[in-house]
């Protein structure tokens, strides 16, 4: 399978744990996104990088959420100290990012419960 | 500001008919607009994009989708619905203006009945 990846799918755990969770993008993919979604809603920007360097973050993303791309490879998107309100979808996508291939393509998910 | 509308939360359509999902955007300078599907449980999947060209573009499983400048729209069509579209739809669109970020609407739920 050469698509997008994500791991874990599924995340469980308490407040105040640490949570970081990875997405392995399509290979020749030089920009890689990682989005929020939460029930009803759509994709909702977090960050995101061309190759390995971190180009732009929501204002909305708090201290605790932190995000790398070492290599401009894989990534991974840390949630420190969670919080219910950080249940949600966390997408990754990636793109080639070349004229006229702009599109994104998107990984499965990893759902986040905080209990 | 970029911003993407979807005015109707859920479009209802029998098997067979014709159907059309709205998208309006509101973008300075030229708009890259998408159209993406999502399943239960999974990732957004691409159907079809604008970037210039033809205001009619064709897409994956039948789908199209009109450009129009003048009325800021960007809507979603099939001629003969399927059972197998239904699904939650999304348009996006790329502030070229602002690092290149995506921005998206907050979904359509389309559903096709027998």
């Amino acid at each position: 399978d050469t698509g997008v990846s994500q791991d874990p799918r599924h995340k469980i755990t308490k407040r105040g744990q640490n949570v970081t969770f990875r997405c392995d993008p399509i290979s020749e993919h030089n920009r890689l996104y990682w989005y929020r979604q939460t029930l009803g809603q759509g994709p909702e920007f977090l960050t995101y990088f061309q190759n390995e360097a971190q180009l732009e973050k929501s204002r909305l993303l708090s201290d605790r959420f932190s995000a790398e791309r070492p290599k401009g490879s894989f990534s991974t998107l840390e949630i420190q100290r969670t919080e219910q309100g950080d249940s949600a979808m966390y997408l990754c996508a990636s793109s080639l990012d070349k004229w006229p291939s702009y599109e994104q393509y998107f990984g499965p998910g990893t759902r986040l419960t905080v209990t | 500001a970029q911003s993407v509308a979807q005015p109707e939360d859920q479009v209802n359509v029998a098997e067979g008919n014709p159907l059309t999902v709205k998208c309006t955007y509101s973008v300075s300078g030229n708009p890259y607009l998408f159209w993406y599907v999502q399943y239960p449980n999974r990732g957004l999947q691409f159907l079809l994009k604008y970037i210039t060209g033809d205001n009619l573009v064709k897409g994956s499983y039948g789908f199209e989708a009109e450009f129009n400048k003048s009325q800021t729209s960007f809507h979603l069509k099939k001629p003969s619905a399927l059972v197998s579209d239904s699904a939650l739809y999304f348009c996006a669109v790329r502030d070229i203006n602002n690092f290149n970020k995506f921005y998206f609407g907050s979904g359509t739920k389309l559903n096709v009945k027998p």
